[in-house]
């Protein structure tokens, strides 16, 4: 079954409203969670690199005042869109990782339409 | 239960050598294949497929689905050193664009 969760798996809002999406692996503990954001053609671009108990490292030309990213637990990331614009609608993927079996796993993913 | 399986988990051949990697999947509401090649950051993006039967082709890397078997398998001929990723496979649902991964197969090309 599906080790990554994230919620939700589909969100439409307003523009200038802030969404939360949470990502969570089930059934380990996740030191480090990796949020993308999907393009036209299918392809991902990295957006951040969330690590438990600290700072989250932004891929460069992604706004970190934008797009606050939380990973308070072993088992929980958070990103926020903050102020969303139409611009932003866009698919948002998280994955973690399995450090001890070395293994990414992905979440389903949570699509964002801003009106 | 929905899930992507790929086989196998990870795989060492030579230069030159040609390898196939597997994909089976069980999801409701299929809507196409994606294959993806990941090797630092963002998994790029090879080829989507949808219809069974068809080959898709690009330089060295080729793939196919087929929908009976609910597989899929990505080919790669003359491989190189610079092939070396781990080699991902996504399945996307009609219904709420969600998108099942699986954990990849781990490819290592020696010279």
């Amino acid at each position: 079954g599906a080790v990554v969760s994230q919620h939700p798996s589909r969100v439409i809002c307003k523009s200038g409203t802030s969404v939360k999406i949470e990502c969570r692996s089930l059934d380990f503990q996740a030191t480090t969670m990796f949020w993308y954001r999907q393009f036209p053609k299918q392809s991902l671009m990295l957006m951040a690199t969330s690590n438990e108990g600290s700072k989250a490292t932004y891929e460069q030309g992604v706004e970190k005042d934008k797009f606050l990213i939380n990973h308070a637990s072993l088992t929980l990331s958070t990103l926020t869109v903050t102020s969303a614009h139409p611009e932003d609608s866009s698919f948002y993927i998280c994955s973690a990782l399995d450090s001890y079996q070395e293994t990414q796993y992905f979440g389903p993913g949570t699509r964002l339409l801003v009106l | 239960e929905d899930k992507v399986v790929q086989s196998p988990l990870s795989l060492v051949v030579h230069e030159g050598d040609t390898v196939t990697l597997n994909c089976s999947y069980e999801v409701t509401n299929f809507r196409s294949l994606l294959w993806y090649k990941q090797e630092k950051k963002a998994p790029t993006f090879l080829f989507m497929l949808t219809s069974s039967g068809i080959e898709k082709k690009s330089g060295r890397l080729s793939s196919i689905l087929d929908k009976k078997e609910l597989s899929s398998i990505l080919n790669i001929t003359a491989t190189q050193t610079g092939d070396s990723a781990i080699y991902l496979c996504a399945v996307e649902r009609n219904t709420g664009n969600q998108f099942y991964f699986g954990t990849g197969t781990s490819l290592t090309v020696i010279p």
